[in-house]
């Protein structure tokens, strides 16, 4: 079963616009990552937060995390027509008997930034 | 770097055939995954390697399937036999150390089982 779930499934807004995507997971993790994929690509990583953080920034994202409410957010500020993709939030789950380095994804958000 | 590679990119094949689909993983790098993306159930890990051992396979959905690594920069995803419900994209991705950090993605390979 998919430990991510995001909102909205879709998004389209017009070039310049910030975009905000969310994503709620049901157990306890140790981080949640973000990642894009554009249309017939390989997903590539944008951010990692980890469980004791609350905010994170890199260039024009912005990620929030709210373990109480097992939630995050992504914006994309000043958005581009290339930020066009399907974003996608992954979840690695607090480690019980050893680590462990699997991520479960999200069902992803599909983002369209009209020039 | 090249990054990770797979290949095929596409794969087209009949119901029954044996498909074989390869991944180079980065140079250095750990962990090793297999993930598999459809429209109705969205990215599944199947499988997933450390130092070319099997840790996770309970992502592999039945014993049609089966993955090695036989060595530190190659892996093997292979069905036999092919269904049509197998048809998907299929992703390798390759991370470095303990603990869930970033996962690096290949291409993918598209496979469609007619």
């Amino acid at each position: 079963s998919q430990q991510g779930e995001e909102d909205p499934q879709a998004l389209s807004i017009q070039e310049g616009e910030n975009a905000t995507m969310n994503c709620s997971y049901k157990t306890s993790i140790n981080n949640l990552q973000w990642y894009r994929q554009n249309s017939g690509r390989g997903l590539v990583h944008l951010i990692l937060i980890r469980s004791n953080e609350r905010e994170k920034h890199s260039g024009r994202l912005r990620v929030t995390l709210d373990t109480s409410k097992k939630s995050s957010s992504l914006l994309i500020t000043a958005s581009r027509a290339a930020d066009t993709a399907s974003y996608f939030c992954a979840t690695a789950a607090e480690p019980w008997g050893g680590a462990t380095n699997k991520l479960i994804f999200g069902t992803g958000t599909l983002l369209a930034v009209q020039p | 770097d090249a990054g990770v590679i797979q290949s095929p990119r596409h794969e087209v094949t009949e119901m029954g055939q044996e498909v074989t689909l390869r991944c180079k993983p980065i140079s250095g790098h750990d962990y090793l995954f297999w993930y598999r993306q459809t429209m109705m159930r969205g990215l599944e890990l199947l499988i997933y390697f450390n130092n070319n051992v099997p840790i996770d396979d309970s992502g592999m959905p039945e014993d049609r399937f089966s993955a090695k690594m036989p060595n530190a920069s190659f892996s093997t995803l292979k069905i036999q036999p092919s269904e049509p419900r197998d048809s998907a994209v299929y992703f390798c991705a390759s991370s470095w150390g303990q603990g869930a950090y970033e996962q690096y993605f290949g291409p993918g390979t598209r496979l469609t089982v007619t």
